[in-house]
């Protein structure tokens, strides 16, 4: 089946580790992007790829980093710069210039917890 | 940048109409989204309204866009305990990624 697949889905982090947390998607997109959710915050960007070997900053970039080596994958790392990593992290993607504009599909999500 | 404004809350009894606006920022965006999120998961695309049109339907869904006070609202007919979720509203601005609201809790009273 044909979606967007994010793992871990559950990921526990000490104080001070980088940990990466890995999105893949075979739906040929060539758009992927990453977003985190707090509560009562909404989503806000962390990062978008529009294509392979090209990534952009979006709203709150800092203390994260992202790689687009391969169309279909979008890993994203929490480095241990990122004061507040708790939280709920969503992949998406979608495909440029589509009939239905810009409209972007997620995966399930990834819950990043700091102990 | 300029938000796209959600309120926060909404609770309605089983077998009523849901109605969730919105008030977006680019009068010129093309598109216009609603996401549906349950608890721990991702965000599910519920449907999308092209800008040159007032009005989407589909089956139990029914999406008003004004475009002269960048309102958009979605009502949900006949409301199931099943529809408990947040919604979120999203426009497109050209190319770039979609602007999200903070999203609507929908709570519904059985």
């Amino acid at each position: 089946d044909g979606g967007i697949t994010q793992s871990p889905k559950y990921l526990f982090r000490k104080e001070g580790q980088n940990v990466t947390l890995s999105c893949e998607q075979n739906l040929n997109h060539d758009a992927m992007y990453w977003y985190r959710q707090d509560p009562g915050q909404g989503l806000r960007l962390i990062y978008y790829s529009q294509i392979v070997n090209d990534f952009q900053k979006g709203d709150i970039a800092e203390g994260y980093s992202v790689s687009r080596e391969k169309k279909e994958s979008f890993p994203l790392t929490v480095t241990s710069a990122q004061k507040n990593p708790t939280a709920f992290y969503l992949c998406a993607s979608s495909i440029r210039g589509s009939v239905g504009g810009n409209t972007i599909y997620f995966g399930e999500g990834s819950w990043l917890t700091v102990v | 940048g300029e938000d796209v404004e959600q309120s926060l809350f909404l609770s309605v009894r089983e077998g009523d109409s849901s109605v969730i606006n919105c008030t977006y920022t680019d009068s010129s965006s093309t598109y216009l989204y609603w996401y549906k999120q349950e608890p721990g998961a991702g965000l599910q695309l519920l449907t999308y309204i092209f800008s040159n049109m007032d009005m989407k339907q589909d089956q139990r869904l029914t999406v008003l866009l004004n475009k002269k006070d960048k309102h958009l609202s979605l009502r949900i007919a006949d409301t199931q305990t099943g529809d408990s979720a947040i919604y979120f509203c999203a426009e497109s601005r050209g190319n770039t990624p979609l602007v999200f609201g903070k999203g609507t809790r929908l709570s519904v009273i059985a």
